[in-house]
Order: structure tokens, then C-alpha cells, then sequence
């Protein structure tokens, strides 16, 4: 039924570490993917987004990567900071234009200790 | 920029009484998403508009959900009766014609 998943609830790792959270979905037609954090008691906020025409895009600390065959996509936070400790939602829409909305999955929850 | 803009951030009220969430989006953007946040479905979508015109309201829950956008800075979610399961924060976002959505802070509601 959901059409973004991201089946591990949460994930620990120490600073320094890389993170990688997983995220996985089902509609083929989904063609723009994001990735947004969020902290408590505050609206989620953007932090980087891939369409289907490249297979990775990075900005800084963090990497996303596109897997169209396996319907899967993953970020990369190298190294870790325990400030990246927040909820991480993956969302997809079927392109990057008017008129379309984007589909989030449960989220992720990293906490990153120092 | 003053973001986008909800209220109130926090609301509580009983079973059976009306509840109203309003949100200003950011000035210009063209589109503007109801969401609902909780632990066992996550950042579900609501309904959103593209140009004040209701574009997709399927995720609305029942009848007793109502969404309305009279001009390009207003959007109220409203919720006639609420219930407990009702309970969640409700997040606004708005964006221009592409590109990533911007989020207000939500809004609380607890219904006893």
C-alpha cells in the first residue's frame, strides 16, 4: 500500500561514521526523489534531491543515490555529526513539475553519538 | 522570507468539536500541500492545491475533513466532528511551479 518505504524505523552511529539510510518504492512512474530532515517540534526541512536521468548527486556531507532498476535510493552522510540526529524522510513524485505532489515514506530515525 | 506560516501550533479540544488549521503560504509559490504526520503512517498527504484549485483530495480521511484555499495566502484544513484518532501533527507546505516543498512548523492537535 505504501508507495515509499523506508523500513528501518531507526539507526544508530557514531560520529565520524558514515550513515546510510535506505529508502525503497514501488510506483515506476515516480521520476524526482528527495530527501528532507527533520527535528522535533519543527516542519521538515529540504536537504537534497535526484531525478531519474542521473543515478547520484551530491552536496557536501551528503550523497544520494538512485537505483531505477531495484526501485531504491540511499543517502550517505560522511562523516557523521551527532547535529545530524533527526527524523529522515524520502519522498518521491512522479516528475518535478506543476501540478504533482510528493509521496513521503515513514521516515528514519538517526541518532549519531559522540 | 517568513516561511510559511500555520496556526495554531498547538490545539486541544474535545470529541466532537469543530477544529480549524490555517496556513499563509510563502508569498509567490503556486502550490500549497495539506500533510498529516504520525507514527504509524508517517507524513501522510491530505490534499493540495495548484493555483487555489484542489488538485488531489484522495488522502483525505473521511467526509469529516474539509479543505478549502479562497486566494493564494490562505488555506484552512478544517475537521467537523474531530475524534481522537484525528490526534497528529498537521503540516502545511507550499512551493513554486517545481522543485522542493518548504514546510511550516505544523500544527498539534490533540483531541480528547
Amino acid at each position: 500500500d505504501q508507495q515509499v518505504k523506508q523500513n528501518s524505523p531507526s539507526l544508530s552511529v557514531q560520529e565520524g561514521r558514515i550513515s546510510i539510510l535506505n529508502c525503497d518504492y514501488t510506483n515506476s512512474m515516480f521520476d524526482y526523489f528527495l530527501w528532507y530532515k527533520k527535528y522535533p517540534a519543527e516542519g521538515p526541512t529540504f536537504l537534497i534531491s535526484i531525478s531519474s536521468i542521473k543515478d547520484k548527486n551530491e552536496d557536501g556531507r551528503f550523497t544520494v543515490f538512485l537505483n531505477k532498476s531495484a526501485k531504491h535510493l540511499s543517502l550517505h552522510i560522511v562523516p557523521s555529526q551527532p547535529g545530524d540526529s533527526a527524523v529522515y524522510f524520502c519522498a518521491a513524485s512522479p516528475a518535478n513539475q506543476a501540478g504533482t505532489a510528493l509521496i513521503f515514506g515513514k521516515g528514519t530515525t538517526l541518532s549519531v553519538s559522540s | 522570507d517568513a516561511g510559511v506560516i500555520q496556526s495554531p501550533r498547538h490545539e486541544v479540544t474535545e470529541m466532537g468539536q469543530e477544529v480549524t488549521l490555517r496556513c499563509k503560504p510563502i508569498s509567490g509559490h503556486n502550490s500549497l500541500f495539506w500533510y498529516r504526520q504520525t507514527m504509524m503512517r508517517g507524513l501522510e498527504l491530505l490534499i493540495y492545491f495548484n493555483n487555489n484549485v484542489p488538485i488531489d483530495d484522495s488522502g483525505m480521511p473521511e467526509d469529516r475533513f474539509s479543505a478549502k484555499m479562497p486566494n493564494a495566502s490562505f488555506s484552512t484544513l478544517k475537521i467537523q466532528p474531530s475524534e481522537p484518532r484525528d490526534s497528529a501533527v498537521y503540516f502545511c507546505a507550499s512551493r513554486e511551479n517545481t522543485g522542493e516543498l518548504f514546510f511550516g512548523e505544523g500544527s498539534r492537535l490533540t483531541v480528547l
